[in-house]
């Protein structure tokens, strides 16, 4: 099972619409939770940090967090077409010296 | 704030020789650093954690003797990929750590790596 699973995609939302982001993981001791935004042939680049069960705002991006059901998620409002990369889902697992391990990320494209 | 560089952004190279990738934090002290491999169309591996005055710590499969690291400050971490070979060819970024945030990391803009 791998540690961190997201959807692969790629999905598709059109200009305006909320682009829903998933992501999983196996670690129950799992203490940070992040979202990279990568575009192509770039590295990736931090758009959202969660620590805490619940919801976090930032502008048009919200993060949400459950650990009792080991799940997080992005919601982009109000897509844009720039918003069209891979977002990668990171978690910092317990005992892991806070390396970060990486989703295989999901590729979001945003149609005007 | 939190920037990191990396130089040089590409490097093409003959197989066998050896090729030396900077990583700097221009804003903030890093006392870790991570660098990690990432292959077309495949999520980031990370290859190693370096530590500032310390010997850095390497993943499963990753030959410390080939991936030489070295992080002399608190700013400036390098790998050495020595005698590059093809299959070394990848896209290489590191990430530093800021002191009083221990669990966001920010990524340098990466290195693209060709060995012919």
């Amino acid at each position: 099972q791998k540690e961190v699973e997201q959807n692969s995609g790629p999905l598709s939302v059109p200009e305006g619409a909320i682009a829903s982001l998933n992501c999983t993981y196996s670690d129950r001791g799992s203490q940070s939770f992040f979202w990279y935004r990568q575009y192509s042939g770039k590295s990736p680049e931090l758009i959202m940090s969660i620590y805490s069960n619940g919801d976090k705002e930032d502008g048009r991006f919200t993060a949400q967090l459950n650990k009792a059901s080991q799940y997080v998620s992005l919601l982009i409002r109000d897509s844009q077409p720039s918003d069209s990369a891979t977002y990668l889902c990171a978690v910092s697992l317990s005992g892991s010296a806070r390396q970060l391990t990486f989703g295989s990320g999901t590729q979001l494209t945003v149609l005007p | 704030g939190a920037v990191v560089s990396q130089h040089p952004s590409r490097v093409i190279c003959k197989s066998g020789t050896s090729v030396k990738i900077e990583c700097r934090s221009l804003d903030f002290q890093a006392t870790t650093m991570f660098w990690y491999r990432q292959f077309p169309k495949q999520s980031l591996m990370l290859m190693a954690t370096s530590n500032e005055g310390s010997k850095a710590t390497y993943e499963q499969g990753v030959e410390k003797d080939k991936f030489l690291i070295n992080h002399a400050s608190l700013t400036l971490s390098t790998l050495t990929v020595t005698s590059a070979h093809p299959e070394d060819s990848s896209f290489y970024i590191c990430s530093a750590r800021i002191l009083d945030s221990p669990y966001e990391q920010y990524f340098g803009p990466g290195t693209r790596l060709t060995v012919t």
